[in-house]
Parts: structure tokens; sequence; C-alpha cells
């Protein structure tokens, strides 16, 4: 099955700081999605990408199909950002979500 | 819109109990989702149903069985509950129209087994 890698595991920033995670995959995938799951264990869609790059707000998201890639951009990081982000991606073919292991992110004020 | 709803929010069970864990979602949505997920770890699938009428293994199917009641419900059984099903658990659903079937989650249930 697909195997999905998340990196870096760990990260602790000064608020206002920027960061870039890192969604890899071993396979064609049908879909990516990248969530937040704050302290409190609410998964929170962040993106719906599974090609080109969005833009909500601080954060932005550029996927690379070609080359089984995925970047999740926070800019200007606030105490609230603080959490477990995850990317997913679907099998193709079977509809089943895999979820990389997550990176947890720290932001201190 | 509710969206995903799951219950109970806590359980607590003794081994070998019985229970079932309810979701529902008012998005008309066709494919439903069990996931676990463990303290300090990501979520692991547990059964999905594609659509109405199909269930589907995922990577963590053994001690569960799952019933899809009607399109709008999703249901999570464990027969003889096991300190190792201790673990937070999340219902999703995902639309299957093209360009909008991304998953949205439910707040999850938290169950513990002694």
């Amino acid at each position: 099955g697909i195997q999905v890698e998340q990196s870096p595991p760990d990260l602790i920033l000064q608020e206002g700081a920027n960061s870039t995670l890192r969604c890899n995959f071993s396979d064609s995938v049908n879909n990516l999605q990248w969530f937040h799951q704050n302290p409190w264990g609410q998964l929170i869609n962040l993106f719906y990408i599974p090609s080109g790059t969005k833009q909500n707000g601080r954060l932005s998201a550029t996927t690379v199909a070609t080359e089984r890639y995925s970047l999740l951009y926070i800019s200007s990081s606030q105490t609230t950002d603080s959490g477990v982000y995850f990317c997913a991606v679907e099998d193709r073919g079977t509809y089943k979500y895999i979820f990389g292991t997550g990176t947890r992110l720290k932001v201190l004020a | 819109n509710a969206g995903v709803t799951q219950t109970p929010k806590f359980q607590v069970l003794k081994t070998g109990q019985s229970m079932t864990l309810q979701c529902a979602q008012d998005m008309n949505h066709n494919s439903m989702y069990w996931y676990r997920q463990d303290p300090g770890m990501g979520l692991r699938l547990i059964y999905y149903s594609a659509s109405e009428g199909t269930t589907d293994k995922g990577e963590v199917p053994n001690g569960y069985n799952v019933s899809r009641l009607n399109k709008r419900e999703f249901s999570l059984r464990l027969e003889s509950a096991a300190p190792s099903q201790t673990s937070v658990y999340f219902c999703a659903s995902r639309s299957r129209l093209a360009g909008y079937n991304e998953q949205f989650f439910g707040p999850g249930t938290r169950l513990t087994v002694l």
C-alpha cells in the first residue's frame, strides 16, 4: 500500500516565524488533504489539494503530484497554529485514505 | 448543517463488553470512514464504505464490525472490547463528486477499555 511520510516530525517556532512542512507519498494518488489537529483533538480541514497551489490567509500549500510530494507553508506563525499537521492521500481506485504520521508544531509566544 | 456527528463523546468499557459507536452525516455524502487514533500517532483506517450498501476493510479491521445503515449513518461495533482498543475513534464522510470530494471529520469518541 501507499506509504506517507511527513517531515519534520517536530517543530518549535517563535511567534512570527515561517515554516515549511513536507509530505512525501510513495505512489500516485487521487486526492490529497492537509489537516490541522488542534490541542483539543479536533481535525480541521486546511486544504484539499491533489495538485497545484492554493492559499488561505497565512497558509498556503503546493502539491507536485508527478514528484509525489506536497508542501504546507505557514507564514507569520501564531500560538494558535500549535497542534499536529497531517497530510492524507487517497489510494487510487480504492477510496482508502492513508494518513501520514504528522508534524507536531509548537509556536512559542 | 451539523456536518458529521458522533455519539457518544466518551465511553468507558470493561474488557469483554460490547458497544456500538454511532456516526451520522447530513451532507448527502456517498462515502463514510472509521478511523482510530492512538496517543501520539496518526489516524489509521478501520473500515470504510465507498457508497451505501458497501463496506470494506481498512488497515486495522480486526476486532471491529461495521454497518452502513443508510446513506446518512455508519456504525462501528466492538463485539468484545480489549484494552488494545483504547483509542479515539473518528468518523468521516466524503462526497464523490469530482472536485468536491474532501473528507470532513466528526468530533471523535474517546474510548477507554479497562
